[in-house]
């Protein structure tokens, strides 16, 4: 069973554009949401994280918005430039010293 | 936040044998996650490994063919035995930092020939 849904798997956007990623999770016991970007033969590198008593999170182009009784979040790029293509990858964990949960990641394409 | 380096960052192996993957810690740290990530696909955890019992394994993954070794609190290893092509994929450890955190090892990119 997966614990976090993320959508679209995949995403082309013009160079200024502002792509959303979506992510949905079922255990309500989670209160950890961290994005994370990969490009192609890295490591995840986090992006941005966020805990569910704030409703949105800002840093620098990226933002979180969380929405606690839809058990949803979502991860805006501004301004997205070709250098922000990547695989995005959405992740949730519970309170205590426990294992990130991953969604199934969304391929980004940004184009001049 | 935690510094991990995790060895080697690459293989090539012939099936049937085994590769040990090491992650080293800067600090102590209570459990470590052991992820693969498979060509084009999201991180699925394996185990999480706890020092001082055994290593506890998601649904799909079993000790035999992932022996996990945790003899202290900053270190660990995930062992891939009698490999096949279907093992190639990025095997990534984790730790929690305080505050929810978490950092990731480099990765290990396998290929199984």
């Amino acid at each position: 069973q997966q614990q976090v849904k993320q959508s679209p798997q995949s995403l082309i956007v013009q160079k200024g554009g502002i792509p959303i990623i979506n992510c949905a999770y079922e255990n309500t016991a989670f209160d950890y949401f961290p994005w994370y970007q990969q490009f192609p033969g890295k490591g995840p590198a986090l992006l941005i994280a966020i805990r569910p008593d704030v409703s949105e999170k800002k840093e620098g182009r990226f933002t979180i918005s969380f929405n606690k009784s839809a058990k949803q979040f979502s991860l805006h790029i501004m301004d997205s430039q070709p250098g922000d293509s990547a695989t995005y990858f959405c992740a949730a964990s519970m309170e205590g010293n426990t294992p990130l949960v991953f969604g199934k990641g969304t391929r980004l394409s940004v184009i001049a | 936040s935690a510094v991990i380096s995790q060895k080697p960052s690459r293989d090539i192996c012939q099936r049937g044998t085994s590769l040990t993957i090491q992650c080293q810690v800067d600090s102590q740290v209570t459990m470590m996650f052991w992820y693969r990530q498979q060509p084009g696909q999201s991180l699925t955890l394996i185990a999480t490994a706890n020092q001082g019992s055994e290593a506890t394994y998601e649904s799909g993954f079993v000790i035999d063919k992932f022996p996990i070794s945790r003899p202290n609190l900053t270190f660990s290893t995930l062992t891939v035995s009698n490999m096949s092509p279907e093992d190639s994929s990025i095997y990534l450890c984790s730790v929690g930092s305080g505050g929810y955190g978490y950092t990731f090892g480099s990765g290990t990119r396998l290929t199984v020939v």
